[in-house]
C-alpha cells in the first residue's frame, strides 16, 4: 500500500531536549516536505527537499533541521525544542514538485512542548 | 506571490443539502489549485486539483470545483451532503516550478443530521 509514515504520532517533551521525527515513503517520491499546522492558520511549510542531498527552507525554518540521505526518508529535527514548537506537524511526498502534482501526507505528529 | 482565502471557517448544512466551500486566490502567474480533505486525526487526503486545463473540476465523493479566473475563485461544490462529509477543507495554491504550496487556513465543515 502506497503511503506516508510518520513516528512517533504523538509525543510530550521538554524545553531544550532534542527530538526526532521520521517520516519515510514507499513510492519512490523525489519530493518531500514538513508542514506544520496551527489553529487558524492552516498549513505552513517548514522545509522541503526535491531529492536526495537537496533540501531548502519553506516559510518556517526557524527552529529545524531536515536531511535527505536516502530517497525515501526525511526526518525532522528539532535540536532545541521550545514551546512555540508544539504543533500538529505533516510529513509529505509526491512524485514531482508538489505546485501542480498529487502530494501524499502522512497522519501526523502531534508535538506538545513544555 | 499568492495567497489563498478561504472565505468561511466554519460551514454547517443538513444532511442531503447542497454544499458551497468557499475559495478565493491571488498568483502573479497562472495557477494549480487544489483541494484537499482532513478528516479527524488524519492526514490530508487530495478531492480534486485544477492544472489549466478544464475549468470544471470533478474529484472523488461527488465534489466539484469550477476555476473562475475573472472571480479568481474556486469554490467547492457537492449537490447532496452526506454524514461522512464532515471534516476540514483546506484550499490550496501553487505555481508551476516554484515549489511552494500556499494553504488557506481551512473550512470546517458540519453536517447536520
Amino acid at each position: 500500500e502506497a503511503q506516508v509514515t510518520q513516528n512517533p504520532r504523538y509525543l510530550i517533551t521538554v524545553t531544550g531536549k532534542k527530538l526526532t521525527v521520521t517520516c519515510s515513503q514507499n513510492m519512490n517520491h523525489e519530493y518531500m516536505s514538513w508542514y506544520r499546522q496551527d489553529p487558524g492558520l492552516g498549513l505552513r511549510q517548514i522545509y522541503y527537499s526535491m531529492n536526495v542531498e537537496v533540501t531548502d527552507k519553506g516559510d518556517v525554518p526557524e527552529g529545524y533541521k531536515v536531511s535527505r540521505k536516502e530517497k525515501r526518508n526525511f526526518p525532522l529535527i528539532l535540536e532545541s525544542p521550545s514551546p512555540n514548537q508544539t504543533s500538529l506537524y505533516f510529513c509529505a511526498s509526491s512524485a514531482q514538485g508538489q505546485s501542480d502534482t498529487e502530494a501524499f501526507f502522512g497522519q501526523g505528529t502531534r508535538l506538545t512542548v513544555v | 506571490a499568492q495567497s489563498v482565502t478561504q472565505l468561511d471557517s466554519h460551514v454547517s448544512v443538513s444532511e442531503g443539502t447542497p454544499v458551497l466551500l468557499r475559495c478565493n486566490y491571488s498568483s502573479s502567474y497562472s495557477p494549480s489549485l487544489f483541494w484537499y480533505v482532513q478528516h479527524p486525526n488524519k492526514g490530508l487526503q487530495l478531492l480534486l486539483k485544477y492544472t489549466s486545463a478544464a475549468t470544471l473540476v470533478k474529484g472523488i465523493n461527488g465534489f466539484e470545483a469550477e476555476f473562475k479566473k475573472s472571480e479568481t475563485s474556486f469554490h467547492l461544490t457537492k449537490p447532496s451532503a452526506h454524514m461522512s462529509d464532515a471534516a476540514e477543507y483546506f484550499c490550496v495554491v501553487g505555481v508551476f516550478g516554484n515549489e511552494k504550496l500556499t494553504f488557506g487556513t481551512g473550512t470546517r465543515l458540519t453536517i447536520i443530521p
